[in-house]
């Protein structure tokens, strides 16, 4: 596709529910990251993919938080027994190298609410 | 600690009217700066990268200064269009893939 794509767009789910959020980035780009983006404040760091690898989840807040990228094109964040400080819009950001010298386009992110 | 902080957190202009933002950093090793602008429930879009050797960067109406010796950067709005109404966001790497984002400033233009 043109951009990255992110779906759903939107998502409420009840506390407890699981959620799986999808990523499909650039064609041939190797990096794809994950961010959590909460009210009012800038992108937070949760995950990042080279390739297939996923070479640092550092930012990921707990172990109900997991995301992969088996052949190395598209990626499933999933959060397991949603709490409601899980709720922010999460992005997906993609680029053809990842020393940060290239462009990181991003998609248009999806925006969980737990209720 | 790698830090970015932005100023103002918020900003109210008139249409037609300059605008700056600040961004004030504590990444290092410093590689590059980028602003994002980022709409309403829409991913952020690059708006101009520098790295250590550039002091200033135009895209159309925006211009982007760095001053890596006080590690301080400005984005300049000439000019402002309703369109201008968003969240700019500052950005800075150390040259791997870790992106440190600041909050952001949110900027609206009024008619």
């Amino acid at each position: 596709g043109a951009g990255v794509s992110q779906s759903p767009r939107y998502k409420v789910a009840k506390r407890g529910q699981d959620v799986a959020l999808r990523c499909d980035p650039i064609s041939g780009h190797v990096s794809l990251f994950w961010y959590q983006q909460a009210l009012g404040q800038g992108p937070e760091f949760l995950t990042y993919f080279q390739n297939e690898a996923q070479l640092d989840k550092s930012g990921l807040p707990s172990d109900r938080f997991f995301a992969e990228r088996p052949e190395g094109s598209v990626s499933t964040l999933k959060i397991q027994r949603t709490q409601q400080e899980d709720s922010a819009v999460y992005l997906c950001a993609s680029s053809f190298e990842g020393t940060g010298g290239t462009e990181a386009f991003f998609g248009q992110g999806t925006r969980l609410t737990v209720v | 600690k790698n830090q970015v902080e932005q100023s103002p957190q918020s900003l109210i202009i008139l249409e037609g009217k300059n605008c700056t933002l600040q961004c004030n950093y504590t990444v290092s090793p410093f590689s590059n700066l980028r602003w994002y602008k980022q709409d309403t429930g829409r991913g952020p879009v690059s708006l101009t990268i520098m790295t250590f050797s550039e002091n200033t960067k135009s895209n159309g109406r925006y211009t982007a200064t760095l001053d890596a010796d006080t590690k301080q950067s400005s984005l300049h709005i000439t000019a402002s269009q309703l369109s201008d109404s968003a969240s700019y966001i500052c950005v800075v790497s150390s040259g791997t893939y870790k992106y440190i984002f600041g909050t952001g400033t949110r900027l609206k233009v009024l008619a």
